[in-house]
Formats: C-alpha cells, structure tokens, sequence
C-alpha cells in the first residue's frame, strides 16, 4: 500500500514552453501533497505544501505564478512549471500524506529545459 | 526553525566494512519524528525508518542500526558488512509537530567497492 505515482518520469521541453508534472496517491487518499525540487548532488527543498481544494502554501523564494499547483482531488496534485527555462532542470518530486508525520513519495521527473 | 546536518559529504568503503552515517538535528519542539531515505541511482526516495522523540530505543533491521540519542541530538546509520548495492544517497530528515514538513539534511553519498 501507500503507492505514489509521477507522470512523466522524465521530460525534455525547450525554453519558454509550459510543463505539467502530475501526482498520484494510487491506494489511499492524500489529505496533503508536497512538491520538492532536486538539484545535481544536492539535498530535496521543499517548493510548497498543498491540500485539496484549497491554495498551495509556498515556501520562500518560491514562485508561486511560475509553479503552478493545482490538488483537484485527494488523490491527484499537478505542478506545473510555465515558461520554464535551463535554470529550471531539475528532478521534481512529490509525496502525499494521509495524516500524522508520514509521507510517501513519488519516483521523480527529471526536468530537462534546452 | 529546523536543521539537520550531515556533514559527512562522502564517505568510501570496501565491501563487508561497517560504516557509520552521521545525523545531528535542531529543533525546539519536544515532539518530533526523524526519518532515514536511500536514494540510488535511479532517484527514487526509499523510505528506512522512522523514529518519534519520545521513542529512544535503538533499533536494528538486518544489517542496518540506528542510534537515536536525544543528549547529543543526533540519529546515526550503521551499515554492517556494507554490499555495493547499498551505494546510495542517503538523507535525513526531520519533521516536528509545529512545522508539520519535512526538513532534510545534505545527505551523505556511500560509494561501496569491491
């Protein structure tokens, strides 16, 4: 049990075009998603913090317009990243909560921006 | 504010050594959980286990251990008779009941030879 899902596992886009990263808790419901972001040989920062029908919480220096979360369901959150650029490459990952301290995280998209 | 600090950036052993892998946290919450993950090649989080503060017991996996000890503030990980297969990135990371997300340290990248 406690399966995430990400889709796609891995994306090339060229500069200026917009991308959607989909989350999903596949055998429970989420109360609560979270999208991080991973540089090359680095450590997971946490983007923002997100609950079912309501708007994201995001954390600082974070942009809120250019990371666009939508959590329609509690099983489903979206990221999308718009007008992305070679600075946003990176390896995204999400995880959702049922309750109490425990998350469960997805296997990553590799964001590739020519 | 939480912090968790790894300082052992990389660590190279020889296959069937033990090796050791250092955590030390910062919070002023009373109630809080820490957590181990491995992360390979591949990017996929895998979960290793967690430990509330209240909870001081060592505990041992197979060939994993670790020691939690609130006096110093630290969780280590101990590998014994480590296998190439254990060559990862491996994170710590802490969640306390006030902030309610996780906080991960650096990492620490294991490379095991043969």
């Amino acid at each position: 049990g406690a399966v995430v899902s990400q889709h796609p596992s891995r994306v090339i886009c060229k500069s200026g075009t917009s991308v959607k990263i989909e989350c999903r808790s596949l055998d429970f419901q989420a109360t609560t998603m979270f999208w991080y972001r991973q540089f090359p040989k680095q450590s997971l920062m946490l983007m923002a913090t997100s609950n079912e029908g309501s708007k994201a919480t995001y954390e600082q220096g974070v942009e809120k317009d250019k990371f666009l979360i939508n959590h329609a369901s509690l099983t489903l959150s979206t990221l999308t990243v718009t007008s992305a650029h070679p600075e946003d490459s990176s390896f995204y990952i999400c995880s959702a909560r049922v309750g109490g301290h425990e998350q469960f995280f997805g296997p990553g998209t590799r964001l590739t921006v020519l | 504010a939480q912090k968790v600090t790894q300082a052992q950036t990389e660590i190279s052993v020889v296959e069937k050594e033990d090796v050791t892998l250092d955590c030390v946290y910062e919070t002023r919450d009373t109630t809080y959980y820490l957590f181990w993950y491995k992360q390979p090649p591949s990017g996929e989080l895998v979960f290793l286990i967690r430990r509330n503060s209240f909870d001081e017991q060592n505990e041992i996996s197979g060939r994993y251990s670790w020691n939690f000890q609130k006096s110093t503030s630290s969780f280590n990980f101990t590998i014994t008779a480590s296998q190439v297969v254990d060559s990862a990135v491996y994170f710590c990371a802490l969640d306390t009941g006030t902030a309610s997300k996780l906080t991960f340290g650096t990492g620490t990248r294991l490379q095991v030879t043969l």
